[in-house]
């Protein structure tokens, strides 16, 4: 079965720099690949997939991820963060007919 | 609107009181499953449903019980819960398992004493 890691628990910024949350999974194939965001209260929301094609995906709220299948990675990045982007993020992999998230990373955004 | 709506958002209980966390979807999604996330674990999977009347156990079935009676529907029961079982509760629907973007509920925070 696959699984999915998220290395980092915990990642402060500054309001304005850039951003990079890592995620990395485990599969024979290529998998379908997710991020997903939280707010405070909230359920998950759909960030960005990648199915196939373009190994530069866009999503919303002007997030990016890059899938490198050299490294079984799909890092997400954002060039200028909010602070409300303030949020969990989850990373997904979906293959196999199931679905495995990542443990998180929390985003804190430094005025 | 599409939406995953669960209900209730907050809920107290005892140890030992039977309770149902309701979840329903309006998008007419065959694939529906519940998670559980606590601090440092991200979610995981209690049970989910393919469809009306099939069900299957996730990675953290023990102590819960679904039904899947209609489409829309899929509660989750906790017979007899137990402290162990104070968790923030996800449910969540998609076109189906693995490949598809998943929709979830708002989340119900269950605190057991």
């Amino acid at each position: 079965a696959q699984s999915v890691t998220q290395p980092d628990i915990h990642i402060t910024v500054s309001e304005g720099a850039s951003l990079e949350l890592r995620c990395n999974y485990s599969y024979g194939a290529t998998p379908y690949l997710f991020w997903y965001v939280q707010s405070p209260g909230q359920g998950l929301q759909l960030l960005l997939k990648y199915f196939s094609g373009d190994t530069l995906v866009q999503g919303i709220k002007g997030f990016e991820a890059e899938f490198k299948r050299s490294q079984s990675s799909f890092n997400l990045r954002k060039p200028s963060v909010h602070w409300s982007d303030a949020a969990e993020y989850f990373c997904a992999v979906g293959a196999d007919n199931d679905m495995r998230f990542g443990a998180g990373t929390r985003l804190t955004v430094k005025p | 609107e599409a939406q995953v709506t669960q209900n209730p958002r907050y809920l107290i209980t005892v140890t030992g009181k039977k309770l149902t966390v309701t979840c329903s979807q309006n998008m007419n999604h065959e694939y529906m499953s519940w998670y559980r996330q606590d601090p440092g674990l991200g979610l995981r999977q209690i049970y989910y449903s393919m469809n009306v009347e099939v069900t299957d156990k996730g990675d953290v079935p023990e102590g819960y019980k679904v039904s899947r009676k209609e489409k829309r529907n899929f509660p989750l029961i906790l017979e007899s819960p137990s402290p162990n079982q104070t968790s923030l509760y996800f449910c969540a629907s998609s076109l189906y398992r693995g490949g598809a973007e998943a929709f979830f509920g708002q989340g119900t925070r269950l605190t057991v004493v």
